[in-house]
């Protein structure tokens, strides 16, 4: 089975601390991305990338940024938290292969809070 | 932005009855898929439909894609209490690897 693993369930966090939000999938999977959901408002993308050292900004890139240095890890990184990046943020992988159908597997979410 | 809009937001029904969810995207799409995401959990995939089917099954569900109105359905059949969830719709876009999300159905099915 297809496991993408984050690293924390649940983090608190204070305003202004630097965030590493983990994720690993072992699948050999080339695309790997960061969403975060909120109440109404669905999974909006952060960032994703399809390759070791490349990445693509979502829609919500502000506030963010990404490491991806090996293939199997990519790390979400809030440089200073605020309390607006309180959320659930989900961590996901799939292989490549646009006009194919590819699935997208999901880790179970880690759920930050900023005070 | 967001790509994928479902309609409706919620939607409560009885054990045993049929659960309709809707989808609406904007621009042209290699597949779409459905997603069901249990409360706090991540999401699960349940059903791709390429842009070339019109209609897919899979077990209790039926997935319809209809590229001229840019709409998808997601029927449910026989539902049970279990089927309570989230359900998302996902476009994969012409050209593109990334994945967009609507906001999701949320689905109460009462024993």
């Amino acid at each position: 089975d297809v496991k993408v693993t984050q690293s924390s369930r649940y983090l608190v966090k204070r305003t202004g601390e630097k965030v590493f939000l983990e994720c690993v999938q072992d699948m050999d999977h080339e695309n790997m991305f960061w969403y975060r959901q909120d109440p109404g408002l669905g999974l909006r993308l952060i960032y994703f990338s399809y390759d070791v050292k490349m990445k693509e900004k979502g829609d919500i890139p502000e506030g963010y940024s990404v490491s991806r240095e090996k293939k199997e890890r990519f790390s979400l990184i809030l440089e200073s938290a605020s309390t607006n990046q309180t959320s659930m943020y989900l961590c996901a992988s799939s292989f490549q292969g646009a006009r194919a159908g590819v699935t997208i597997y999901f880790g179970e979410g880690s759920w930050l809070t900023v005070v | 932005s967001q790509q994928g809009e479902e309609d409706p937001q919620a939607l409560s029904i009885q054990e045993g009855e049929n659960a309709t969810m809707n989808c609406s995207y904007k621009t042209s799409i290699n597949n779409l898929q459905w997603y069901r995401q249990n409360s706090g959990r991540g999401l699960v995939h349940l059903i791709l439909i390429r842009s070339n089917e019109r209609e897919k099954h899979s077990g209790r569900l039926r997935v319809t894609l209809d590229t001229s109105k840019k709409s998808s359905s997601l029927l449910i059949t026989a539902s049970r209490a279990a089927d309570t969830a989230s359900y998302f719709c996902a476009t994969e876009l012409y050209n593109n690897n990334d994945m967009r999300f609507g906001a999701g159905t949320r689905l109460t099915v009462k024993p």
